[in-house]
């Protein structure tokens, strides 16, 4: 079946830098795509969502990038904390057809943050 | 407000018993789901409910059974325990609207089969 992956498992940046954590999905029928946080030891978060219809959200010092035309997904964190420090995945619903997709969401494997200070 | 609440947080089992991992939440959410976390393999969907009294099957749904008596409890029940499902489990829950993923997760029940 088609599934949701990332380009790299891990990424280590210094405090203050922007970070970019990249994933590409491969579910044409995807239209909305979710990035969670799991900090050691925690169930993961919720950070930021889009929809298939935008090619950019922003949040509080993130920002996600839908690029529909190579399937691939981004999130940037600028100015990057320790705090940050933790795995975060993509998730994408897999479409919605008669609007049942309720969070059936496919995950990535996770691609783990690493803020050095 | 606890959100989602998971019991035990660890749990040892022998192959072959039984046991119940329980989940309760108090956002009187729809939608409430159960994925495993094993490494490299991020999370997979075992079973899900859009609500009191359905069920469904997920990504990986064999070894386990749900029930959803009420709206608040999700509990997962193994029934003949396996070294393959050692592993972190995640309950979780959503106000269950079509076309949105925001699950609130519990803080994880790591299982280890001996």
């Amino acid at each position: 079946g088609e599934s949701v992956g990332l380009h790299l498992p891990t990424l280590s940046v210094q405090e203050g830098d922007n970070s970019i954590i990249n994933c590409a999905y491969s579910n044409s029928a995807s239209d909305y795509f979710i990035w969670y946080k799991q900090e050691s030891g925690k169930g993961p978060q919720f950070i930021i969502d889009i929809r298939s219809n935008m090619d950019k959200r922003q949040g509080q010092r993130v920002t996600v990038l839908l690029n529909k035309t190579v399937k691939h997904l981004s999130l940037q964190i600028a100015a990057t904390q320790p705090g940050d420090s933790a795995v975060y995945f993509c998730a994408e619903n897999g479409g919605n057809a008669g609007g049942t997709s309720y969070g059936k969401l496919t995950f990535g494997q996770g691609t783990i943050l690493t803020v050095h200070p | 407000n606890a959100g989602v609440t998971q019991t035990p947080k660890f749990q040892v089992l022998k192959t072959g018993q039984s046991m119940t991992l329980q989940c309760a939440q108090d956002m009187n959410h729809e939608y409430m789901s159960w994925y495993r976390q094993d490494p490299g393999m991020g999370l997979r969907l075992i079973h899900y409910s859009v609500g009191a009294g359905i069920t469904d099957q997920g990504e990986v749904p064999n070894g386990y059974n749900v029930s959803r008596s009420t709206t608040e409890d999700f509990p997962l029940r193994l029934l003949s325990a396996a070294p393959s499902q050692t592993s972190v489990y995640f309950c979780a829950s959503s106000w269950g609207h079509p076309n949105t993923g925001e699950l609130f997760f519990g803080e994880g029940s790591r299982l280890t089969v001996l």
